[in-house]
């Protein structure tokens, strides 16, 4: 488990630059997978999924990428802007229908 | 769009006391409901599924008894922490599917802060 204290890892990003937010899921039987951003004080906000049967999502700036071989999954924001800091969950769901979540990122963008 | 409303959004409780916290979804009906439990700097946890009509299902480690969930008409789930004490304080956010089947996303509440003091 993780350690008291222990924060989420960041990644800091330019603004007007693109950003990429990878998340490793050890479920190989999930079939189904989700990007959720987290502000601060607020429940996760939906952002884009993808079926186990597509590698590739587009969204308004936003793309997943889901490399099953090797569990991958990654977020990728086109000219992220301040209002995208947040903290980003990936989740995934399998035959159970529970939604388990990633351990989280925090993107913070910089001025 | 789809909306799941919580309320209330903040609480603080007594130790012993027991807190209600609601559910809704505003503009859908929803058979499942989902409540997760996230303390600070970490991810959601999920600590049960509430059934419309059945007994809610509970993650291994979860206390059925300290954490009641009701889901009585298919808009509407509670939980009710019991006996709150200080460590039940944390950020408790409720879901719900829109769509019927699981390859469909969970649309969230905005949470319910409690804390206990």
């Amino acid at each position: 488990g993780e350690s008291v204290g222990l924060h989420l890892p960041t990644l800091s990003v330019q603004e007007g630059d693109n950003s990429i937010i990878n998340c490793a899921y050890s479920n190989s039987a999930s079939d189904y997978f989700i990007w959720y951003k987290q502000e601060s004080g607020k429940g996760p906000q939906f952002i884009i999924d993808i079926r186990s049967n597509m590698d590739k999502r587009q969204g308004q700036r936003v793309t997943v990428l889901l490399n099953k071989t090797v569990k991958h999954l990654s977020l990728q924001i086109a000219a992220t802007q301040p209002g995208d800091s947040a903290v980003y969950f990936c989740a995934e769901t399998g035959a159970n229908s529970k939604l388990t979540f990633g351990k989280g990122i925090t993107l913070s963008v910089r001025p | 769009g789809a909306v799941v409303s919580q309320h209330p959004s903040r609480v603080i409780c007594k130790s012993g006391t027991s807190v209600k916290i609601e559910c809704r979804s505003l503009d859908f009906q929803a058979t499942t409901m989902f409540w997760y439990r996230q303390f600070p700097k970490k991810s959601l946890m999920l600590m049960a599924t509430s059934n419309e009509g059945s007994k809610a299902t509970y993650e291994q480690g979860v206390e059925k008894d300290k954490f009641l969930i009701n889901h009585a008409s298919l808009t509407l789930s509670t939980l009710t922490v019991t006996s709150a004490h200080p460590e039940d304080s944390s950020f408790y956010i409720c879901s719900a599917r829109t769509g019927g089947n699981r390859n469909s996303p969970l649309h969230f509440g905005n949470g319910t802060r409690l804390t206990v003091t």
